[in-house]
């Protein structure tokens, strides 16, 4: 079973904090991502990595910022979270085609 | 048009039901195809991964490809209440990321 853990799980915080959501994995894979999704609603890609100091934006245009300066810890921050941030933020990694996500964490901006 | 479409349900049937699970898309690039099943609070786990057209059969699984009609499904065979999950289509191109389906929401009533 792939090892990528996510924290905090869940995270409920008032308009305009500056948050981090932690993303590690111990399987040593390069590329790493992350997903948003909301209910019903497909995978968006906001940020992904294909290794170490390398960091794109995804599809989704996403207010948040990625680093990457060790190949198992991808963090996303956002500077100043807005009720429209509120939504569950998936971490994946692959080495190859298929990706291994952690759990997720659910984000409630009030 | 979305790249990746998928019927949302909610689909609900008895235990023992065959269960059919299906995607269309329109990139003919798309090359590798997957299912993830998604339990509630959890990340996305990978069911089963194809690269051909034709069918893969694992366990009570079987998934099938048809690239000339760009149309995957995924069959579940002997249904549970275990399998009672959201189950999301996605894709890739041989060189691009992964593409998602929204996801079909399925319970398996005892």
């Amino acid at each position: 079973e792939a090892d990528i853990y996510q924290t905090p799980r869940y995270l409920v915080i008032g308009t305009g904090k500056k948050i981090t959501l932690e993303c590690s994995q111990t399987m040593g894979h390069d590329k790493m991502y992350w997903y948003q999704q909301d209910p019903g609603m497909e995978l968006h890609l906001i940020h992904y990595s294909y290794g170490v100091n390398s960091t794109e934006k995804g599809d989704l245009s996403s207010e948040s910022t990625v680093s990457r300066i060790r190949t198992e810890h991808f963090p996303l921050t956002l500077e100043s979270a807005r009720p429209s941030h509120t939504s569950q933020y998936l971490c994946a990694s692959t080495q190859g085609d298929t990706l291994h996500f952690g759990n997720g964490t659910r984000l409630t901006v009030t | 048009q979305k790249e990746v479409e998928q019927d949302p349900g909610p689909l609900s049937v008895p235990e023992g039901a065959i269960v059919s699970l299906n995607c269309t898309y329109s990139n003919s690039a798309f090359q590798y195809f997957m299912w993830y099943r998604q339990y509630s609070r959890k990340g996305p786990e990978l069911l089963m991964y194809t690269y051909s057209s034709g069918n893969k059969e694992d366990g009570r699984f079987t998934a099938q490809v048809d690239k000339s009609s760009k149309y995957i499904s995924l069959f579940i065979r002997d249904s549970q209440p275990s399998d009672s999950a959201t189950y999301l289509c996605a894709m890739k191109t041989s060189y691009d990321k992964v593409i998602f389906g929204p996801g079909t929401s399925l319970s398996v009533i005892p």
